[in-house]
C-alpha cells in the first residue's frame, strides 16, 4: 500500500518570494507521483507528474518538482509566487496511474 | 471538449433520503473514478471503472453506496439511505488509457449536504 505525507498544512508566503511545498511518500513498489492544485470551489487540476526519466519535472504555471528516490520525496517549488497561486495543493501517488492516494493537502496563502 | 461534467453542483437533502450524483466523463476516456473529499478524511477514491466495468470498489464505505456506469458517457453514484456523515464533496474524474500520461481529469464536484 502507498501513503503520502504533506508536511505542512498551511504555507504563508509573500508575493514574489520562492516557495517549497513538501511531500514524502511511502511505497514498497515503484510509483508515479503527481501534484494537483485545487482552487476554491473547483475540481483538481494537474500541475505536474513524475512517471520516469529525469527527476526534475516542470509543470504548468512555473511550478517544478524534484523526485528523490532515496529520500522518498517529491517536493514542489516555485521561484516566485503570485497572488493567483493561492490555492490548496495535493501530492498524490499511484502504482499504475489509477488508484491515486492523496496527501492531506497544503494550503498556500500568498500575501501582498 | 467540455471536460468532466457533474450534476447537480449542490445537493441538500434530509437524512434517510436517496441521493443520486451524476457524471459525464470526457468523450473517449476509458476510465472513470469517483472520489470523496471531507475535512476529516481528505480525498479518497471510492470506486473506479474501466470500459464501464467496475474494477475496484474497495473504497466504497458501506452498502448504502452504489455506483453504476451503464454506458461510456454516464455514471451515477447513489446513496440510499443518506446520513449526515455522507456530507462531502464528491468528485468524478476520467482518463484515457494507452497514452501513458496517467492524468486524471476532474469534474467540478458535487457538494452534498445531508441534514
Amino acid at each position: 500500500a502507498q501513503s503520502v505525507t504533506q508536511l505542512d498544512s498551511q504555507v504563508p508566503v509573500f508575493e514574489e518570494a520562492p516557495v517549497e511545498l513538501r511531500c514524502n511518500y511511502s511505497s514498497s513498489v515503484s510509483v508515479y507521483l503527481f501534484w494537483y492544485v485545487q482552487y476554491p470551489n473547483q475540481g483538481l487540476q494537474l500541475l505536474l507528474k513524475y512517471l520516469s526519466g529525469s527527476t526534475l519535472v516542470k509543470g504548468i504555471n512555473g511550478f517544478e518538482a524534484e523526485f528523490n528516490k532515496s529520500q522518498t520525496s517529491f517536493h514542489l517549488r516555485k521561484p516566485s509566487v503570485h497572488i493567483s497561486d493561492t490555492a490548496e495543493y495535493f501530492c498524490a501517488v499511484s502504482q499504475y496511474g489509477n488508484k491515486l492516494v492523496f496527501g492531506a493537502g497544503t494550503i498556500l496563502r500568498v500575501k501582498s | 471538449d467540455a471536460g468532466v461534467i457533474q450534476s447537480p453542483r449542490h445537493e441538500v437533502t434530509e437524512m434517510g433520503q436517496e441521493v443520486t450524483l451524476r457524471c459525464k466523463p470526457i468523450s473517449g476516456h476509458d476510465y472513470l473514478f469517483w472520489y470523496r473529499q471531507t475535512m476529516m478524511r481528505g480525498l479518497e477514491l471510492l470506486i473506479y471503472f474501466n470500459n464501464n466495468v467496475p474494477i475496484d470498489d474497495s473504497g466504497m464505505p458501506e452498502d448504502r453506496f452504489s455506483a453504476k456506469m451503464p454506458n461510456a458517457s454516464f455514471s451515477t453514484l447513489k446513496i440510499q439511505p443518506s446520513e449526515p456523515r455522507d456530507s462531502a464533496v464528491y468528485f468524478c474524474a476520467s482518463r484515457e488509457a494507452g497514452q501513458g500520461d496517467h492524468e486524471q481529469y476532474f469534474g467540478p464536484g458535487t457538494r452534498l449536504t445531508v441534514t
